[in-house]
């Protein structure tokens, strides 16, 4: 049974370019979540995606969208590449909306801006 | 502004011996509380969990303690084990467990 799977792994990337980050869900699981966790904290939790819809949302610039297609995965975009927006990027999924499903974390892109 | 605080960043103990991780938080509107081991080049893992409306939650070597009126949680293991060391991380919500406010983790070392 796959856990939550995302790619890359790494990626460099220079500060004003674009990335996108994936994810597929744990099989069964239906809820994405994007955490950003910066070295020496604790992941942040950035938006939700449900049924195709960002549901819920944490205070993270417009320049942070995501997506999530009709088997589940998602994407995450960030545009405008700032240094700042250095650090490992993680994907979680839940069932329904997980009001009492905790959520099953991936590995992680670890981003780079130069 | 720092809503759940893991005020020790590290924790040495031998293996066997009790571990004690503690956490605090502000918001008195979190009613899950989380905790979640990590180890490196991995994602978090769930751990236990335990609502607002206990106060003791066990799972084999592992029990969470919550203090509501003193905005404190604790994540007991006993007995520790080597494979135990990793980082611990306490998380919180008040949207069940979802959007989860994370703490700064404490890093647990368990010698032989």
């Amino acid at each position: 049974d796959a856990g939550v799977t995302q790619s890359p792994t790494h990626l460099i990337k220079t500060r004003g370019q674009q990335v996108t980050l994936r994810c597929s869900p744990k099989s069964g699981h239906d809820t994405v979540s994007w955490y950003q966790q910066a070295l020496g904290q604790g992941p942040q939790f950035i938006f939700q995606y449900y049924e195709e819809e960002e549901r819920q949302r944490g205070n993270f610039p417009d320049r942070f969208s995501g997506h999530q297609f009709p088997n589940y995965s998602s994407e995450l975009n960030v545009n405008a590449l700032l240094l700042g927006d250095s650090a490992l990027y993680l994907c979680a999924s839940s069932s329904g909306q997980g009001e009492s499903s905790p959520l099953h974390f991936g590995n992680g892109t670890r981003l780079t801006v130069t | 502004d720092q809503q759940v605080k893991q005020n020790s960043p590290s924790l040495s103990v031998q293996e066997g011996r009790i571990s004690i991780l503690n956490c605090d938080y502000t918001n008195s509107m979190f009613d899950y509380f989380l905790w979640y081991k990590k180890y490196p080049a991995e994602g978090p893992t769930f751990l236990i969990s335990i609502s607002s409306i206990k106060d003791k939650n066990e799972d084999g070597r592992f029990t969470v303690f919550l203090n509501k009126s003193a905005k404190h949680l604790s994540l007991h293991i006993v007995p520790s084990q080597p494979g135990d060391s990793a980082v611990y991380f306490c998380a919180a919500s008040d949207t069940g467990f979802q959007k989860l406010v994370f703490g700064t983790g404490t890093r647990l070392l368990v010698s032989p």
